[in-house]
């Protein structure tokens, strides 16, 4: 049973385009939904996280969208730059404990 | 501030044998959580340790075991190894960002000790 679905698997954007990665989870009892950012070798890194009381949250070029009553969340990408290649992971967390979606891999042309 | 720290950073070992990972996490943490990396995948809960008692549990055989220590670093350690073990082995560090009903905290993730069974 995958509690956090993730889509594209896999996304290629030209340089200076928008990056539009799609979540649905399914358990209401989740607490908070961080994005996490990997590159090739390295631990996820966090990038940006929101509460399910807030619609949506922006961090320079990266914006989350929370649609509740839907169970789904984005990550939206602005200005799409060659080093934002890596993998990303949309995730929920409840008690502390994560739930990773499967990962999309971006790739931005130069 | 020094961010999680994780050793070794590679390893092989043959299966059967038994393998120890060790973790340090961002100074103040007190919750270490460890997670499972198969590649290709997203990292998979497997224990979770707050003030050196066991806080959570994910899917995994009982060859996987876990401790704190009084310093909140920890240790990760596999028995009688098999080739499906082969994975990024990632610990994370937890930091309270809310009080209340409910808690929330945010997990800052080490670099991983890449593990490869033969």
């Amino acid at each position: 049973q995958q509690q956090v679905k993730q889509s594209p698997q896999s996304l290629i954007v030209q340089k200076g385009g928008i990056s539009i990665i799609n979540c649905a989870y399914e358990n209401t009892a989740f607490d908070y939904f961080p994005w996490y950012q990997q590159f090739p070798g390295k631990g996820p890194a966090l990038l940006i996280a929101i509460r399910p009381d807030v619609s949506e949250k922006k961090e320079g070029r990266f914006t989350i969208s929370f649609n509740k009553s839907a169970k789904q969340f984005s990550l939206h990408i602005m200005d799409s730059q060659p080093g934002d290649s890596a993998t990303y992971f949309c995730a929920a967390t409840r008690d502390d404990k994560i739930i990773f979606g499967k990962g999309t891999r971006l790739h931005i042309l130069p | 501030d020094a961010g999680v720290t994780q050793s070794p950073t590679h390893l092989i070992k043959t299966r059967g044998q038994h393998v120890t990972l060790r973790c340090s996490p961002i100074s103040g943490h007190k919750s270490v959580s460890w997670y499972q990396q198969v590649l290709g995948q997203g990292p998979q809960f497997i224990f979770q340790y707050y003030e050196k008692e066991e806080r959570g549990r994910g899917n995994f055989p009982d060859r996987f075991s876990a401790r704190q220590f009084p310093n909140y670093s920890s240790e990760l350690n596999v028995n009688a190894l098999l080739l499906g073990d082969s994975a990024l082995y990632l610990c994370a560090s937890s930091r309270q960002i809310r009080a209340g009903a409910p808690t929330a905290y945010e997990q800052y993730f080490g670099p991983g000790t890449r593990l490869t069974v033969t």
